[in-house]
């Protein structure tokens, strides 16, 4: 049973332009959302979270945006750099639990 | 300050051999979680670790253990390994719980 899906494997833009990754829970009990990239032979690094008091958060060139009613959450990335190409995670958790779920990630190519 | 540490990088084993990774936290972390991560699947919660109590565990056989000691250290054991025990463990330090985690390079085992 995937909480947590991310429908889109991978998704290529160009340098410059917006990227918009997508992430959709099932479980209406979770209450954080974050957001990890990872690089090859790396560790996942955190880039980003939301309480689901929020519907948006920002931090420099991310930007995630919450949608509880539709149980859906997105990382936008303005501009896009080369340096920004990764797989991206999204994950989410629920009050008591002491644990992330996570998406099976999007990988992202950023084109000079 | 140092980042998550695991021991060791690459592994080969064969089936029916255990295995034991280890993972030093960032001095001061005191939750320490593992994951598995398999193409196509993401990754996977293995078990959650404070102050070396099991405070959450996933869906994985009991094949699989874990422990921390005093020092927030921890290790994870596999016995019996299988075929499908061939992934990259990542384990991850927060101070308190999993409100946002820093993830260490992995341990990748393969299982021949």
């Amino acid at each position: 049973d995937q909480q947590v899906k991310q429908n889109s494997p991978s998704l290529s833009v160009q340098e410059g332009r917006i990227s918009i990754l997508n992430c959709d829970y099932t479980n209406s009990m979770f209450d954080y959302f974050l957001w990890y990239k990872k690089y090859p032979a790396e560790g996942p690094t955190f880039l980003i979270s939301i309480s689901s008091i929020k519907d948006k958060n920002e931090d420099g060139r991310f930007t995630v945006f919450l949608n509880k009613s539709a149980k859906h959450l997105s990382l936008h990335i303005v501009p896009s750099q080369p340096g920004d190409s990764a797989v991206y995670f999204c994950a989410a958790s629920r009050p008591g639990f002491q644990k992330l779920v996570f998406g099976t990630g999007t990988r992202l190519l950023v084109s000079p | 300050k140092a980042g998550v540490t695991q021991t060791p990088r690459y592994l080969i084993k064969t089936r029916g051999q255990q295995v034991t990774l280890s993972c030093s936290p960032i001095s001061g972390h005191r939750s320490v979680s593992w994951y598995q991560q398999t193409p196509g699947q993401g990754l996977q919660f293995l078990f959650e670790y404070f102050s070396e109590t099991q405070r959450n565990k996933g869906n994985f056989p009991g094949r699989f253990s874990g422990r921390q000691f005093s020092n927030s250290r921890s290790e994870m054991n596999v016995s019996t390994l299988e075929l499908g025990d061939s992934a990259l463990y990542l384990c991850a330090s927060s101070p308190s719980g999993i409100e946002t985690q820093y993830f260490g390079p992995g341990t990748r085992l393969l299982v021949l």
